[in-house]
This record gives C-alpha cells, sequence and structure tokens, in this order.
C-alpha cells in the first residue's frame, strides 16, 4: 500500500514550456486534491476532484488545468510554464463526505519541486 | 471566510524541554475540522492529529498533546520531552463540513537542538 504517490520528484522548466505532474492513490480515495507550498503562504489549493471524470477549481487554479480520467489517478497541467508557478506541489486524496456530512482526512504525497526558469 | 494564524514563525528549544505550538482560527459555521500535520526536512507531510468542533476533549498521544478551545478559537499543540526527530514544519489546518478545501496556517519551524 503505497499511499499517494507523486511523479516526478523534481523538475527544472524554461519559461513557456508545458508539462504534467501525475499523482496516484491506491486507497480508493474519491477525493483528490492539488496544492502549491509557497514560502510563508502555507499551502493553497489549486484543483480538486470529487470523483472520476469531475473537477473543480480551487483557491488559485489560474495557470494550471486538470484531469480526472481514473479514480485513482489526479493529473496537474501546466500548458504554458511561468516563474510565479516556481513551487512545491502537493497532491492530496481523501475519503467522500461520508455519513452526517462529516469531512475526512486528506493524505499527501510527497511533493513535486518544480522550478521555472 | 475561514483563517488559520500560526503567530509562531520559528521556534528553537534545547533537547528535552517542553514546547507549544500555537493555533488560532476564525470561521463562523458551528461545524468545523481543525488539523495538525508535520512536514520534516523530507518533505512530505504527515497527518498528525483530526478534531471535529463538537468534541473539546483534549487528547495525547505519546509525547504529543494537543489543547483545543473553542472559546479562544485555539487548537494549540504540545511535545513534551522534545527529541532532535521533532525538528519539522507544522502547519494547522482548518475545514469546514462538506468543503473540499483545508485552509493552512502558514506554518511553524520547530528546531530542536541536542
Amino acid at each position: 500500500n503505497a499511499g499517494v504517490t507523486q511523479t516526478p520528484k523534481f523538475r527544472v522548466l524554461k519559461t513557456g514550456q508545458s508539462m504534467t505532474l501525475l499523482c496516484a492513490q491506491d486507497m480508493n480515495h474519491e477525493y483528490m486534491y492539488w496544492y502549491r507550498q509557497d514560502p510563508g503562504m502555507g499551502l493553497r489549493l489549486i484543483h480538486y476532484s470529487v470523483g472520476e471524470g469531475t473537477t473543480a477549481k480551487g483557491e488559485v487554479p489560474d495557470g494550471y488545468n486538470v484531469s480526472r480520467l481514473k479514480k485513482q489517478n489526479f493529473l496537474l497541467g501546466l500548458e504554458s510554464a511561468a516563474p510565479s508557478q516556481t513551487s512545491v506541489y502537493f497532491c492530496a486524496s481523501s475519503y467522500s463526505i461520508g455519513l452526517a456530512g462529516s469531512t475526512d482526512t486528506q493524505y499527501f504525497g510527497p511533493g513535486t519541486r518544480l522550478t521555472v526558469l | 471566510a475561514q483563517k488559520v494564524t500560526q503567530a509562531q514563525t520559528e521556534i528553537s528549544v534545547v533537547e528535552k524541554e517542553d514546547v507549544t505550538l500555537d493555533c488560532v482560527y476564525e470561521t463562523r459555521d458551528t461545524t468545523y475540522y481543525l488539523f495538525w500535520y508535520k512536514q520534516p526536512p523530507s518533505g512530505e507531510l504527515v497527518f498528525l492529529i483530526r478534531r471535529n468542533s463538537f468534541d473539546e476533549q483534549n487528547e495525547i498521544s505519546g509525547r504529543y498533546s494537543w489543547n483545543f478551545q473553542k472559546s479562544t478559537s485555539s487548537f494549540n499543540f504540545t511535545i513534551t520531552a522534545s527529541q532532535v526527530v521533532d525538528s519539522a514544519v507544522y502547519f494547522c489546518a482548518l475545514t469546514l463540513r462538506g468543503a473540499q478545501k483545508l485552509v493552512f496556517g502558514q506554518g511553524t519551524r520547530l528546531t530542536i537542538n541536542p
């Protein structure tokens, strides 16, 4: 049981290049999330998905796209990378809301460090 | 809007000292969930604890304890007899019932010196 895994661990891009970050989870979680972590700002939600085939915008979605074609995978794409997207990216997953509208714990992957030159 | 404040940016103590990390939150909702995560130097985020707004019981897990006080909107984290392995950045986070977004504090960098 690997939990949440992310590929790649590190990446350096030039401005204008594109790339896709892959997140995979083997816990059969319905919900998946992409966050970015910047110094002094904690983590901020980029996009999230409440199930296969669905995605929604988070707090800082501009410049990113996502897809959830399979329940276990959640992809984050940068179509034209900018230096402002230099950050550490974390994927997380959780069970669905559950009974009585409760909220489940989010479990995080190891992160991807992206540098855009 | 929800907000989490961790006023202590950095804390440095000597091993075996007790240390408390402060977390103050803001929300108008009556049902919410609070979390603590640990981010060691290796970079991953490790879940430590989750607390529901309707459960104000304090919790102890080994050397870790958490004090939840709704009256002061605080969810503080204490490490007793700190060890070098406790050195990490600790994040407090808040989410509402049914919400998909975790709101994080800025984090507290804790350094335990031998």
